[in-house]
């Protein structure tokens, strides 16, 4: 059973930098063909999709965030770390890890989430 | 970026209703649009992928279809369970691969 969990601090200051987890089981992200994703949404808005890691350490990030995110994996950890810097009150959303299927291009396991308000 | 276009953005029905939720993509996609239903306070949950993939354990109510630029969610006879909101996700072109707006399902 695959499950992600994700973590981190739910206030952070404007310009800090926001540093997220996702830990997660049931699956091996040095497995051929896997990938973590993150994802987040405002309060009452759309779902924004903001980067990806694959088995092979390739990644990928939303054009618009690229110049202030990394997405870094530690397989022995069977973690994902999101790092957003320099945020600010628009980045308050809840964040999400999820399973990326390549089979199937699509983010079929997610996590509960973890809410993070920017706030000074 | 490609973008994403549902319609309607909210939509009233009855349980037991037959209802269809669209889904534009900007260019040509292929077949590879996936869609997902989000219950408030929870993470999104995969319905279909592949245009038309059944996610495993996804009722058979919900069928997709579309190829290309255009695609559509149905929802064959409505429960109690399916009033909330769905969004759509293209990952033909990735990164990203952006979610449409949203299309909230509410009870008539």
């Amino acid at each position: 059973q695959i499950t992600l969990k994700e973590s981190g601090p739910t206030l952070v200051k404007p310009t800090q930098t926001l540093t997220l987890t996702c830990t997660f089981s049931g699956f091996s992200l040095s497995t051929s063909g896997v990938g973590v994703g993150w994802i987040r949404q405002p309060p009452g808005k759309a779902l924004e999709w903001l980067a990806l890691i694959y088995w092979d350490d390739d990644k990928r990030y939303s054009p618009s965030l690229k110049s202030r995110l990394t997405i870094t994996k530690d397989t022995s950890k069977n973690q994902v770390v999101l790092t957003m810097t320099n945020v600010d009150p628009v980045d308050t959303a809840t964040y999400y890890c999820a399973h990326r299927q390549s089979l199937i291009f699509a983010m079929d396991v997610w996590g509960k989430g973890t809410t993070v308000t920017v706030s000074s | 970026d490609i973008q994403m276009t549902q319609s309607p953005s909210s939509l009233s029905a009855s349980v037991g209703d037959r209802v269809t939720i669209t889904c534009r993509a900007s260019q040509s996609i292929s077949r590879y649009l996936n869609w997902y239903q989000q219950e408030p306070g929870k993470p999104p949950k995969l319905l279909i992928y592949a245009a038309s993939s059944l996610q495993s354990g996804v009722p058979s109510r919900f069928s997709g279809s579309g190829s290309g630029t255009d695609f559509t969610l149905t929802i064959s006879s409505l429960q109690p369970e399916d009033f909330t909101t769905y969004y759509c996700q293209q990952s033909y072109n990735s990164p990203p691969d952006t979610f449409g707006q949203g299309t909230r399902l509410e009870i008539k």
